[in-house]
C-alpha cells in the first residue's frame, strides 16, 4: 500500500493568516498521463469530507481561490492563503493512483 | 448535483453481517464514474473499503477483501456493501461516495453520502 504522511497533526492558525500542510507519500503519485493523483479534503466537525483539490492542484467546483495545492511525485502541499473561521476542521490527503486508495492521517486546523 | 444516501442497519451483532444500500439521485448510476465505500472509526481517520462501477467491476482494498462485497443495482440507481465476519473493531461510520472518471483520468470523491454509524455489539 502507498503510505500518505501528513504533517503537521495540529494546526493553530490566527484568522488572515495563512497555512500550510504537507503530504508526502511512499512511492510517486504521477501517473504516466502526466497527473499527481493527489486529492485534498476538508471534513468539518460533524460533516461528510468535502473535495477541496483534485489531481494535486485543481480546485474543486465552489472551491474558494484562498485554497491551492501544488507539487507532484511524493512531495504534495495544500496552502490556505488566508484562513477563515469557517476553515476549521481535518485536512485529509489521499491517494487514487494505486488500489488501495489510501488516506493521510489528517490534519486539525483549529482557530487561535 | 448528486446526492448519496446510505441506509441499513445502525446495529450489528459480533460474527455477523453488516449490509447497507447507497441510493443514487440527481445522476445516474451507469455513467463512467466509479462507487466507493469509505468508513470511519469513531474520532479516527478514513479508510477505503471499495468500489464498483455500473457494469459490475469491483475494487476492494486487500485488507477487507475476503469479507467484503459490493454490488449495483442499476434499475434502482443503487450499490450496496457487505461485510462478513464483523468485529467490534468494524464500528465506524460508513459513507458511500463516487469517485469521479472523465475520459479515464481519475478525478477523486467529489460527492459524499451524510454517512451512517453502525455499531458492532451484542
Amino acid at each position: 500500500d502507498i503510505v500518505m504522511t501528513q504533517s503537521p497533526l495540529s494546526l493553530p492558525v490566527t484568522p488572515g493568516e495563512p497555512a500550510s500542510i504537507s503530504c508526502r507519500s511512499s512511492q510517486s503519485l504521477l501517473h504516466p498521463n502526466g497527473y499527481s493523483y493527489l486529492n485534498w479534503y476538508l471534513q468539518r466537525p460533524g460533516q461528510s469530507p468535502q473535495l477541496l483539490i483534485y489531481l494535486a492542484s485543481n480546485r474543486a467546483s465552489g472551491v474558494p481561490d484562498r485554497f491551492s495545492g501544488s507539487g507532484s511525485g511524493t512531495d504534495l502541499t495544500l496552502k490556505i492563503s488566508r484562513v477563515e473561521a469557517e476553515d476549521v476542521g481535518v485536512y485529509y490527503c489521499m491517494q487514487a493512483l494505486q488500489i488501495p486508495y489510501t488516506f493521510g492521517q489528517g490534519t486539525k486546523l483549529e482557530i487561535k | 448535483q448528486v446526492q448519496l444516501q446510505e441506509s441499513g442497519p445502525g446495529l450489528v451483532k459480533p460474527s455477523g453481517t453488516l449490509s447497507l444500500i447507497c441510493a443514487v439521485s440527481g445522476g445516474s448510476i451507469s455513467s463512467s464514474n466509479w462507487w466507493s465505500w469509505v468508513r470511519q472509526p469513531p474520532r479516527k481517520g478514513l479508510e477505503w473499503i471499495g468500489e464498483i462501477n455500473h457494469s459490475g467491476g469491483t475494487n476492494y482494498n486487500p485488507s477487507l477483501k475476503s469479507r467484503v462485497t459490493i454490488s449495483v443495482d442499476r434499475s434502482k440507481n443503487q450499490f450496496s456493501l457487505k461485510l462478513s465476519s464483523v468485529t467490534a473493531a468494524d464500528t465506524a461510520i460508513y459513507y458511500c461516495a463516487r469517485m469521479v472518471v472523465e475520459t479515464a483520468v481519475t478525478k477523486g470523491i467529489d460527492s459524499w453520502g451524510q454517512g451512517t454509524l453502525v455499531t458492532v455489539s451484542s
